[in-house]
């Protein structure tokens, strides 16, 4: 059974960069068929798709946060990660990392508990 | 704003049967797969239907899921307490080159 655990500062101050990781347990990240990907919640609001990332390493991202966001593997640690440069107050939000499968039509059909990310000084 | 257009709440009695709708256009759920999530009270969202209309093996034939043309719709029956969550459906949208979400339905089971 896969599972995904997120991790990381639960609070960033403004200007910085929002550092996340996912660590994937039960199944290799390498596998073909997933993409990786990075979803975020303000409280009280609705879904946001971040983007993702492919086992070869190529990303998608959304284009109002493309040039703040760096999504990246790292297939020694079975986990990959989530950047997100020049954080204000409309960055804080649950970020969920999240598995989606070509076996789901691109569903996502694995997510992490989530984690709260507070961005303030 | 999101790119895909749901109602921000819908409502019914237990036993009854509700939907919900989810509007896009030709780039996204007129090309490519929809997926409907159920978010409750407090917990990451979970996969209800994939495929516009399959469910993932544990998911009660209670839920169903449709598409034609640029909208989809959830459907759920029987309607039970436990119902009550966020819905939320989502796809890929083929101009933008990313994934995209509706704004989410909240459901209250009366």
């Amino acid at each position: 059974q896969v599972q995904l655990q997120e991790s990381g500062p639960g609070l960033v101050k403004p200007s910085q960069t929002l550092s996340l990781t996912c660590t994937v347990s039960g199944d290799s990240i390498s596998s073909g068929s997933y993409y990786w990907s990075w979803i975020r919640q303000p409280a009280g609001k609705g879904l946001e798709w971040i983007g993702r990332i492919y086992t070869s390493g190529s990303t998608n991202y959304n284009p109002s946060l493309k040039s703040r966001v760096t999504i990246s593997l790292d297939t020694s640690k079975n986990q990959f990660s989530l950047k997100l440069s020049s954080v204000t107050a409309a960055d804080t939000a649950v970020y969920y990392c999240a598995r989606e499968s070509y076996y789901y039509d691109y569903g996502l059909d694995v997510w992490g508990q989530g984690t709260t990310v507070t961005v303030s000084s | 704003q999101s790119v895909l257009t749901q109602p921000p709440s819908v409502s019914a009695a237990p036993g009854q049967k509700v939907t919900i709708s989810c509007s896009g256009s030709s780039s996204n759920i007129g090309n490519n797969y929809v997926s409907w999530y159920q978010q409750l009270p407090g917990t990451a969202p979970k996969l209800l239907i994939y495929g516009n209309n399959k469910r993932p093996s544990g998911i009660p034939d209670r839920f169903s899921g449709s598409k034609s043309g640029t909208s989809a719709t959830l459907g759920i029956t029987g309607l039970q307490t436990g119902d009550e969550a966020d819905y939320f459906c989502g796809t890929w949208d083929s101009s933008l080159r990313a994934g995209i979400f509706g704004g989410g339905t909240k459901l209250t089971v009366l």
